[in-house]
């Protein structure tokens, strides 16, 4: 149990462009789920905090109107980049909180790669 | 100072060796403890997942929690190639999902 998926695997855009991605959780309901980014060789580095049917919690220093998060149903968050430009490539990695009854942590997707060109 | 720190490593070892992680932290009211695996390009892996101090045991992997000095481990037992592996622990206090994480620990098995 407690699958996550994301979608696209891996993406490369033009600068100016937007690029959604996608994650789903597959086999839970999921009220919660986060957004991160993830430089080569460092940690993760959390960007919000998605809650289904309201507004995200963004971190400090993370643009809203940059990164737009839609968290519709209990099963599925997106998250834009909008004008995407070359210093957004990063591996950008979701994670969702599964009900009680399971191990109360989060259970992440296999990240999406993005390359801006 | 950061709430969890880690060695980064790289901490390479020969195959059937006992490997040993660790991280310390600051924050007292942490309660949930985690040791995450990411292989390269990949998300990372729930290994562990300890509510409190004492040990925990899953195969060859091994959690203690030592809440006294702040100090958590992971152990792994004949550990093989197919280890090779950032370890990332994280932490959280009861109430808050979101949680803090070390640097992650690269570890190498040499064949």
């Amino acid at each position: 149990g407690a699958v996550v998926s994301q979608h696209p695997s891996r993406v490369i855009c033009k600068s100016g462009t937007s690029v959604k991605i996608e994650c789903r959780s597959l086999d839970f309901q999921a009220t919660t789920m986060f957004w991160y980014r993830q430089f080569p060789k460092q940690s993760l580095m959390l960007m919000a905090t998605s809650n289904e049917g309201s507004k995200a919690t963004y971190e400090q220093g993370v643009e809203k109107d940059k990164f737009l998060i839609n968290h519709a149903s209990l099963t599925l968050s997106t998250l834009t980049v909008t004008s995407a430009h070359p210093e957004d490539s990063s591996f950008y990695i979701c994670s969702a909180r599964p009900p009680t009854g399971l191990q109360e942590t989060q259970y992440f997707g296999p990240g999406t790669r993005l390359l801006v060109l | 100072q950061k709430e969890v720190e880690q060695d980064p490593g790289p901490l390479s070892v020969p195959e059937g060796a006992i490997v040993s992680l660790n991280c310390t932290y600051s924050n007292s009211a942490f309660q949930y403890f985690m040791w995450y695996r990411q292989y390269s390009r990949k998300g990372p892996e729930l290994l562990m997942y300890t509510y409190s101090s004492g040990n925990k045991e899953d195969g060859r992997f091994t959690a203690q929690v030592d809440k006294s000095s702040k100090y958590i481990s992971l152990f792994i037992r004949d550990s093989q190639p197919s280890d090779s592996a950032t370890y990332l622990c994280a932490m959280r206090v009861g109430s808050n999902y979101q949680l803090i994480w070390g640097a992650g620990t690269k570890l190498i098995i040499k064949p």
